[in-house]
């Protein structure tokens, strides 16, 4: 069955720390992955999309990996800012007929002055 | 260029009361889509559009919920009648195309949060 999985579910980290977040999927076939930002009260806003070919993208202070081969991927966020409190969700799109895209849970991360 | 528009952005409703909402895509998307996300999980992909056609409505509830796209732009989602755990957020997305390709990157609304007392 194709899953994504998160973790941690929730974090909390000081502002100005690292961290990093977890996805490992049983999808299958893969055709690329996403990191999506998600506001309280708003849509998800897509931050990185990795296709099978590629390792790392990064977006400003977001960095994703992918290693597809054990399939999992990473998203870390460097010098992290009180606007970064955000859930923070992974979805795999499935490389079939209808390339249908695969949501995991989400982390819920709160940055603390 | 403007985003995706939905609303309302809140509603509260009781029990076997109806409900719709209304989503407006970003012009020239010819994919809409409509998810619901209850709290502290992914959204869940209710109905799929393809101009005003549907491709996907597998895992929408069709005993109560309907959504409609006339003409290929706007579109609405309606529940009839509400249950208590209907409650959720009411997200609804487009894309240039159909479908998860890796250039094919999809835009959100801001949601519309439903509560069913």
């Amino acid at each position: 069955k194709n899953q994504v999985e998160q973790s941690p579910q929730s974090l909390i980290i000081l502002e100005g720390k690292n961290c990093t977040l977890q996805c490992n999927y049983t999808v299958s076939p893969f055709s690329n992955l996403r990191w999506y930002k998600q506001d309280t009260g708003r849509g998800p806003v897509s931050l990185t999309i990795m296709t099978f070919s590629e390792n790392t993208k990064s977006n400003g202070r977001y960095t994703a990996t992918l290693d597809a081969d054990t399939k999992q991927s990473s998203l870390h966020i460097t010098a992290s800012q009180l606007s970064d409190s955000a859930s923070y969700i992974c979805v795999v799109i499935e490389r079939d007929s209808n390339y249908q895209l695969i949501w995991g849970a989400g982390t819920k991360l709160i940055i603390k002055p | 260029e403007a985003g995706v528009a939905q609303s309302p952005r809140y509603k509260i409703i009781e029990k076997r009361q109806s409900v719709a909402f209304w989503c407006n895509p970003i012009s020239g998307h010819a994919t809409l889509y409509w998810y619901q996300q209850i709290l502290g999980q992914g959204p869940k992909l209710l109905i799929q559009f393809q101009n005003n056609g549907v491709v996907d409505d597998s895992q929408l509830p069709k005993d109560r919920f309907s959504a409609e796209r006339l003409k290929g732009v706007d579109s609405t989602l309606k529940i009839q009648p509400a249950k208590l755990e209907d409650s959720a957020v009411y997200l609804c997305a487009s894309s240039l195309e159909y479908g998860g390709k890796s250039y094919n990157e999809q835009f959100f609304g801001p949601g519309t949060r439903l509560t069913v007392l």
